[in-house]
């Protein structure tokens, strides 16, 4: 099973600082990159994705930024709110090729400070 | 909205009992998943089903069985359910398949004494 790996496995920011969450793929067929934000007790949901076409995306406060180069990606929140508080998983996937699940990496859990 | 809803939220059996969970979705998607997620490794695909009758493995499939008789409900049963079987189970859906979003269910929290 290809790998993803996500760090830090936690992070802790200030109200209104930047956290930002790194992941690195090894399957260079992978061609969908979402990011999923879940809190305690809830299943993840969707934030943002990108595909390599484009090395930056941003919705709203949530900006990924993607090196195809590196095989790397990274979430960026800025004015980060204690709302934000969650863990955030990345995850990568073909876009071709059938139904398989997506691949996952281990999480993280970010805290942000008032 | 992934409109999936899972059943029992919340379960407790014994060692080698066998253990049917429920996830059904109101959205009619052709695509559906099973993932465990455990501390410290996230999300792993367990099985996977690309229509009715159409299912295959994922990543972690040993001591899972799946089956799909209808658009909207997807099954995911344990034979004989054993204490590394622990986990929060999370069903997903998806429109188009691999490559695109999934959206998850609310998930069914499992202990195996």
């Amino acid at each position: 099973q290809q790998q993803v790996k996500q760090s830090p496995q936690s992070l802790i920011v200030q109200k209104g600082g930047i956290p930002i969450i790194n992941c690195a793929y090894e399957n260079t067929a992978f061609d969908y990159f979402p990011w999923y934000q879940q809190f305690p007790g809830k299943g993840p949901a969707l934030l943002i994705a990108i595909r390599p076409d484009v090395s930056e995306k941003k919705e709203g406060r949530f900006t990924i930024s993607f090196n195809k180069s590196a095989k790397q990606f990274s979430l960026h929140i800025m004015d980060s709110q204690p709302g934000d508080s969650a863990t955030y998983f990345c995850a990568a996937s073909m876009m071709e090729g059938g139904a398989d699940g997506l691949t996952f990496g281990k999480g993280t859990h970010l805290i942000i400070q008032p | 909205d992934a409109g999936i809803t899972q059943s029992p939220r919340h379960k407790v059996t014994e060692t080698g009992t066998p253990v049917t969970l429920r996830c059904h979705q109101t959205e009619n998607h052709r695509y559906m998943y099973w993932y465990r997620q455990d501390p410290g490794h996230g999300l792993r695909l367990i099985h996977y089903s690309y229509g009715v009758k159409d299912t295959d493995k994922g990543e972690v499939s040993d001591g899972y069985s799946v089956s799909r008789s209808k658009t909207e409900d997807f099954l995911l049963t344990l034979e004989s359910a054993t204490s590394s079987q622990t986990s929060v189970y999370f069903c997903a859906n998806s429109p188009h398949g691999q490559g695109h979003t999934q959206y998850f269910g609310p998930g069914t929290r499992l202990t195996v004494l």
